[in-house]
This record gives C-alpha cells, structure tokens and sequence, in this order.
C-alpha cells in the first residue's frame, strides 16, 4: 500500500483558503491521474498527465489546479473551492504503454471538506 | 461515451458463503478490458480481478471469479468462501483499448457496498 502516497489525508478549508494536495507514486510508472470521489456517484476524472504533460482535463473548473513537475510527483492546488467540492480525492498512477497491464494503482485519498 | 452500471448498492452476505456482484456496461467498442477494484473502509482501491474482452475464457484470481457475457454486455464478480476482510465497496471499471499514444482511462460504476457477516 506505499506504492502510492498522499498528503494530507485529510484537510478542512473555508472557501477563500489556498491549499494544495500532493501525490507521489515510487512505482516507476509514467502517468498519473486525479479522481473526485463523492457518495454515491461514480469516481469522477478530472485530469490525466503521461510524461508530465497534461493530457486530459474533463471539464474541471478552474478553481482546481494540478501541476506535475515529474513523473513520480502530482499535485492538486486549490482555491476559492465550493462546498460541493467536498469529496475524497484520490490519485493514481499506471505505466501506460504497449504490453502493460493496465492496471491503475491508487493513492489512499485525501478527505477534503470545504466549509 | 461509455457507461457502467452496478444496480446492487448495498449486498449482504454470511462468511464462507458465496456471493455475486452484478454489473453491465454499454459501450460500441469491440476490443476494450474489464475491471473490478475493491475499496475496504478506510483503505485504498486495490484491483481485484481483470478481464480483456477478446478472451473468451473467464478470468479467476484464487477466490475471485468472473462471468463475462460479451453479447449481454455483463461482467458480474463472483466470491466464493467470502472472508471478512473482503467487506470493502466493489467497483467495475471498463476501459477502452486506447489508440496509439492515447491514455488508459477508466470509467466506473457507482459501487457495491459489499458486507461479510460473521
């Protein structure tokens, strides 16, 4: 379970606070990936980076920010969030290439709320 | 787009019975793989068991098992002597066979909120 690592595990913020949510995979792999997930809906994409560049943003509001200096590091920063951006979030990593398993190793969430 | 379907919330069953968690997708796709991840409380998402559609035969993974229906578009999770260290959330996943240089993405169900009873 240390393949994947997330700080904070938890985190509270007011709408106007600043903060960021870091990952670190120590699996070699080369894409990274940021899920929302909610009760009772479906984990939720929001941004996908192979290579360190960004290759996927599914309609994320700009109040979400990733940056991914490398491959093994992954950051989500936030500000001016809602209370609907309350949810765990959790990030992956997979070595997206021909031949590879495909399979996606998950981090074990940071539990945000927003107050 | 695709989409994938748990139609059981919530499922109950006694330790060392069996059990089967249900799940369908709809997609146009013909070449595309087939996930189940576990969740425990507290705990992070750990794939249980994968499948790749052009392979007939069922995949299995000790305990764990799979009834795979191409034509109904149906990919249940079957645990045989379940334990109560399997009670977690189950997730089905389905992922598209990407184009060259294209990302593995992952679409998932809402979830089975699965518990093992003693």
């Amino acid at each position: 379970e240390t393949g994947v690592t997330q700080t904070p595990r938890h985190l509270v913020m007011g709408m106007t606070n600043k903060k960021s949510l870091k990952c670190e995979q120590h699996l070699g792999h080369n894409a990274m990936y940021w899920y929302k997930q909610s009760a009772k809906k479906p984990l939720e994409l929001m941004f996908v980076y192979n290579f360190k560049e960004q290759t996927e943003n599914n309609s994320v509001p700009s109040r979400f920010s990733p940056e991914c200096p490398n491959s093994s590091h992954l950051f989500l920063h936030l500000h001016t969030l809602q209370p609907e951006d309350s949810a765990l979030y959790l990030c992956a990593s997979s070595q997206d290439q021909a031949g590879a398993s495909y399979e996606q190793y998950f981090g074990p969430g940071t539990r945000l709320t927003v107050t | 787009a695709q989409t994938v379907t748990q139609s059981q919330p919530e499922m109950s069953v006694q330790e060392a019975e069996t059990v089967t968690l249900s799940c369908t997708y709809d997609t146009s796709e013909s070449n595309y793989y087939l996930f189940w991840y576990k969740q425990p409380p507290s705990r992070q998402m750990i794939l249980v068991i994968r499948q790749e559609a052009y392979k007939q035969q069922n995949a299995t993974e000790n305990r764990f098992s799979v009834n795979f229906q191409k034509a109904a578009k149906s990919f249940s999770l079957k645990i045989s002597d379940s334990q109560l260290g399997d009670t977690a959330m189950y997730f089905c996943a389905f992922m598209k066979h990407p184009p060259r240089g294209s990302n593995y993405k992952l679409t998932f169900g809402k979830g089975t909120l699965l518990t093992v009873n003693p």
